[in-house]
């Protein structure tokens, strides 16, 4: 059983791009919910997604969207990229069903940085 | 909405003895999980500990433990015999039982073992 991985794990942008981040959920994993983690802070939820759904989201502006796939791998996706969208992204997945709880599994993240 | 605080943003603790890590929450619910999760340098965040809040009895795995006063929605860590594998960031995490699609947490607890 492979754990939750995503890609890059490092990524340079200047402001105004666009950036896609990339999650492979757990093996039997159909929830995936994405974070933001700013330096010396806790992870800060953006979305969830279920069954290719968004089931959730918190306060972030809509130029942060997402996708989930049938084989429930997903991405995040943020136009217009300002400067204090630096951070590091995780992706956690979670086992089927919406239980509260269910543990979520993170992948290591991917630290993205706008200049 | 829900808030969590994590009043100590470092803490240290000699290499086989114990230290407590704090957390404090707050909540307009009363049917919810509590976890504290690591991040090691690597960053891959890992489940710690978690706790039903209708449970009295506090959560215990292995050399972790917690101390969960619901009246004082206070949620704290206990480490014992510390190891120094047990550097790293400590979270404090809450989830709705009716709302469980995303965690809450803290700002992080640095903790450093020293040999």
């Amino acid at each position: 059983e492979t754990g939750v991985t995503q890609s890059p794990t490092h990524l340079i942008k200047t402001r105004g791009q666009q950036v896609t981040l990339r999650c492979s959920s757990q093996s039997g994993h159909n929830t995936v919910s994405w974070y933001q983690q700013a330096l010396g802070q806790g992870p800060q939820f953006i979305f969830q997604y279920y069954r290719e759904e968004e089931n959730g989201r918190g306060n972030f502006p809509p130029r942060f969207s997402g996708l989930q796939f049938p084989n429930y791998s997903s991405e995040l996706n943020v136009n217009a990229l300002e400067l204090d969208d630096s951070a590091l992204y995780l992706c956690a997945s979670s086992l089927p069903g919406l239980a509260a709880y269910n543990e979520q599994f993170f992948g290591p993240g991917t630290r993205l940085t706008v200049l | 909405a829900q808030t969590v605080t994590q009043s100590q943003p470092e803490m240290s603790v000699q290499e086989a003895e114990t230290v407590t890590l704090s957390c404090t929450y707050d909540t307009s619910e009363s049917d919810y999980y509590l976890f504290w999760y690591k991040q090691p340098p690597s960053r891959q965040m890992i489940l710690v500990i978690r706790q039903e809040a209708y449970k009295q009895q506090n959560a215990t795995e292995n050399r972790f433990s917690v101390n969960f006063q619901k009246a004082a929605k206070s949620f704290s860590l206990k480490i014992s015999d510390s190891q120094l594998g047990d550097a790293a960031m400590y979270f404090c995490a809450y989830r709705s039982r009716n709302t469980g699609n995303q965690f809450y947490f803290g700002t992080g607890t640095s903790l450093t073992v020293i040999p």
